[in-house]
């Protein structure tokens, strides 16, 4: 059983939809990152949260500690938003626990 | 961009060789961990360095092993390679211990024929 689960899995969307993808865990953690992995393997780190909300441009990223729960959410979506976005929890250090992943396409 | 660099990009290698992985963090990053990442998988923990001592280990057998050098670079490395060694490994650093500044590396992707 997964520590942090996401969904959906995947999701296609227009371009210009707003997108959300959920995150769940279940430990107690000290971070949640929302990672961003193109074709290739690059990660990229979007956001660390500790709690509430974060916004970098089109992106916002929120977090409900005492539910276990964040979001991700991208505004008027372009298909260079398509990729696999990761959620991941600190519990301390850099030891980290991640999702599988959700893989968003966004078409033209 | 990342301040993370990590060599080679990809490298294909036979069952039962012996493989290094290399990272060169940022200047600074005293944390590096290390990963695997199956194929539609999420990244598995591999290990933590923190100047230079292994302070924390994932579920991996010892075949799996690392070093970390006061220059901020690190390796991983794998012996007796078995097909399903054959992943992403990606290369994380951090500032310090809590993770601060957390920045990842592109992943070696290696084959294991």
């Amino acid at each position: 059983k997964n520590e942090v689960e996401q969904s959906p899995q995947n999701l296609t969307a227009q371009e210009g939809e707003f997108i959300t993808i959920n995150c769940s865990y279940s430990v107690g953690i000290s971070a949640l990152h929302w990672l961003q992995q193109h074709p290739g393997g690059g990660i990229v780190s979007l956001f660390m949260l500790s709690s509430g909300k974060k916004k970098h441009g089109r992106l916002i990223a929120t977090i409900n500690i005492q539910e276990k729960h964040s979001s991700l959410h991208i505004t008027a979506s372009h298909p260079r938003d398509s990729a696999v976005y990761i959620c991941a929890v600190r519990r301390g250090g850099n030891q980290f626990y991640f999702g599988t992943g959700t893989s968003l396409t966004v078409i033209p | 961009e990342t301040g993370v660099t990590q060599s080679p990009t990809h490298l294909i290698k036979t069952r039962g060789q012996q493989v290094t992985l290399r990272c060169s963090s940022q200047s600074g990053h005293n944390t590096v961990s290390w990963y695997q990442q199956a194929l539609g998988q999420g990244p598995q923990f591999i290990f933590q360095y923190y100047r230079e001592e292994e302070n924390g280990r994932g579920n991996f057998p010892p075949r799996f092993s690392g070093l970390q050098f006061p220059n901020y670079s690190s390796e991983l490395n794998v012996n007796a390679l078995e097909l399903d060694d054959s992943a992403l490994y990606l290369c994380a650093s951090s500032l310090d211990a809590g993770g601060n500044g957390y920045t990842f590396g592109s992943g070696t992707r290696l084959t294991v024929v």
